[in-house]
C-alpha cells in the first residue's frame, strides 16, 4: 500500500499571505505509460464533504480559483495558496490513484486563520 | 449538475450488516466507476471500494472479506453492504463518482473523485 505523509498537520495562516502544504509518497506516482502523475488534492471545509481542488498533480478542477496551484516530482508534492482567503479554511488531503483500484489518502492538513 | 445522496440507517448493531444506498441524479450512472469512502471521527479518509455498471467491483484489501457493492442502473443508484460490523466501523460514509470512467470512444481513463455526496454518519452500537 502506498503511504502518503502530509506536513504540517496544522497550518495557521494570515489572510493575504501565501501558504504551502507538503505531501510525500512512499512510492513514485508517475505512470510510465502515459506520463501522468496521479496525485490529487481535496479540501474539506467544516461540516462539508471533501471537494476536488487539484488533479493529476497540477490541473485545477472546474471553478477552483487560480490562487491554488499544485506541483511536485514523482514522490514529493506541494499545494500552494498564493494569497489565503478566509474561505480557504478546512482540512486539505492529498490522494494517490496510481495503483488503481487501490488508492489512499494523506492524513490531512488543517488550515486555520491566525 | 451531478448530485449524490447517501441513505440508510444511522445506527447499526455490532455484528450486523451495514447497508447504504447512494442515489445519483443529474447524470447517468453508466460509464463511470462509483465509490464508497468513509471517515472515522478524527481520522483520515479511507476508500472502501468502487463499482462499475457491468457489475465489476474492486475493494480495499483491508475490508474485502466483509464488503459487497452493487448497482441498479434503472434506479440510478448503487449500494454498499458491510458485514459483521464493530465499533471501528463507526464513521461518516460518503459516496463519490470515480475513480475512472470510460469515455465516448470506450477508452478507460483514470480520473479523480469529482462529485461527492454530503455524507451519512453511521454509528455502530448496541
Amino acid at each position: 500500500e502506498i503511504v502518503l505523509t502530509q506536513t504540517p498537520l496544522s497550518l495557521p495562516v494570515t489572510p493575504g499571505e501565501p501558504a504551502s502544504i507538503s505531501c510525500r509518497s512512499s512510492q513514485s506516482l508517475l505512470d510510465s505509460d502515459d506520463g501522468n502523475i496521479y496525485l490529487d488534492w481535496y479540501l474539506q471545509k467544516p461540516g462539508q464533504s471533501p471537494h476536488l481542488l487539484i488533479y493529476s498533480l497540477s490541473y485545477r478542477a472546474s471553478g477552483v480559483p487560480d490562487r491554488f496551484s499544485g506541483s511536485g516530482s514523482d514522490t514529493d508534492f506541494t499545494l500552494k495558496i498564493s494569497r489565503v482567503e478566509a474561505e480557504d479554511v478546512g482540512i486539505y488531503y492529498c490522494m494517490q490513484r496510481i495503483e488503481l483500484p487501490s488508492l489512499t489518502f494523506g492524513g490531512g492538513t488543517k488550515v486555520e486563520i491566525k | 449538475q451531478v448530485q449524490l445522496q447517501e441513505s440508510g440507517p444511522g445506527l447499526v448493531k455490532p455484528s450486523e450488516t451495514l447497508s447504504l444506498t447512494c442515489t445519483v441524479s443529474g447524470g447517468p450512472i453508466t460509464n463511470y466507476y462509483w465509490s464508497w469512502i468513509r471517515q472515522p471521527a478524527g481520522k483520515r479518509l479511507e476508500w472502501i471500494g468502487r463499482i462499475y455498471n457491468s457489475g465489476t467491483a474492486n475493494y480495499n484489501p483491508s475490508l474485502e472479506s466483509r464488503v459487497t457493492m452493487s448497482m441498479d442502473t434503472f434506479k440510478n443508484h448503487f449500494s454498499l453492504r458491510l458485514r459483521s460490523v464493530t465499533a471501528a466501523d463507526t464513521a461518516v460514509y460518503y459516496c463519490a463518482r470515480g475513480p475512472s470512467y470510460y469515455d465516448s470512444r470506450g477508452y478507460y481513463l483514470n480520473s479523480p473523485f469529482d462529485y461527492w455526496g454530503p455524507g451519512l454518519l453511521v454509528t455502530v452500537s448496541s
